[in-house]
């Protein structure tokens, strides 16, 4: 069964730095492209990063600089490093493979 | 960027009745290899969304019948054809032919 589980979600705050893990189950991250999608609280679906099979990653203008992406194939996860963090970051992030599925996604609020 | 909009951004539907929703996006969804990249999404209420329509019309593995898209170009429709109650939640289309991917506001559906 596929499944991604994403993790490292917390209370940060503003300029504060947090790594998001999505640990996958039921395939090959590395063979597979993969992206973190965000949704702020009450809000709709905002498209963050992705990363593809052979290693291109490209990211959404309003995080660009300032977050990662990137996986471990030894672990078969990926992660998102996101630094310089604002509150306008807060958001559930979920990490998807492809088109689907999606994970069930860790809370990031950047807060003093 | 391509822009997406969503009408109507809310639905109230009687058990066993029709629903359709349109989405519209700024710039034709037509690759040059054929294929028009159009998705639907179905975000349940505490769950991460779902695909429910890959490329304007094919259902995705396990989707109810029920669920049909339609469309081309830049004009979209998701339909219902009879609307049960586990089929409340919001509904997103979203563009995957241009980076970034972009979604629309979400169409909230729910029950009478």
């Amino acid at each position: 069964e596929v499944q991604l589980v994403e993790s490292g979600g917390g209370l940060i705050q503003p300029g504060g730095s947090l790594r998001l893990s999505c640990a996958a189950s039921g395939f090959t991250v590395s063979s597979n492209y993969m992206s973190w999608v965000r949704q702020a609280p009450g809000k709709g679906l905002e498209w963050v990063s992705v990363i593809y099979s052979g290693g291109s990653t490209y990211y959404a203008d309003s995080v660009k600089g300032r977050f990662t992406i990137s996986r471990d194939n030894s672990k078969n996860t990926l992660y998102l490093q996101m630094n310089s963090l604002r509150a306008e970051d807060t958001a559930v992030y979920y990490c998807a493979r492809d088109l689907t599925p999606w994970g069930q996604g860790t809370l990031v609020t950047v807060s003093s | 960027d391509i822009v997406m909009t969503q009408t109507p951004l809310s639905l109230s539907v009687t058990p066993g009745q029709p629903a359709s929703i349109s989405c519209k996006s700024s710039q034709s969804l037509l690759h040059s290899d054929g294929k028009t990249y159009l998705y639907w999404y179905l975000q349940k209420p505490g769950q991460s969304p779902q695909l429910l329509i890959y490329e304007v019309s094919s259902r995705f593995s396990g989707v109810p019948d029920r669920f049909s898209g339609s469309g081309s170009g830049t004009d979209f429709t998701l339909k219902i054809s009879r609307v049960e109650a586990e089929d409340v939640g919001v509904y997103y289309c979203m563009q995957g032919i241009h980076l970034p991917p972009t979604f629309g506001p979400g169409t909230k559906v729910d029950i009478k």
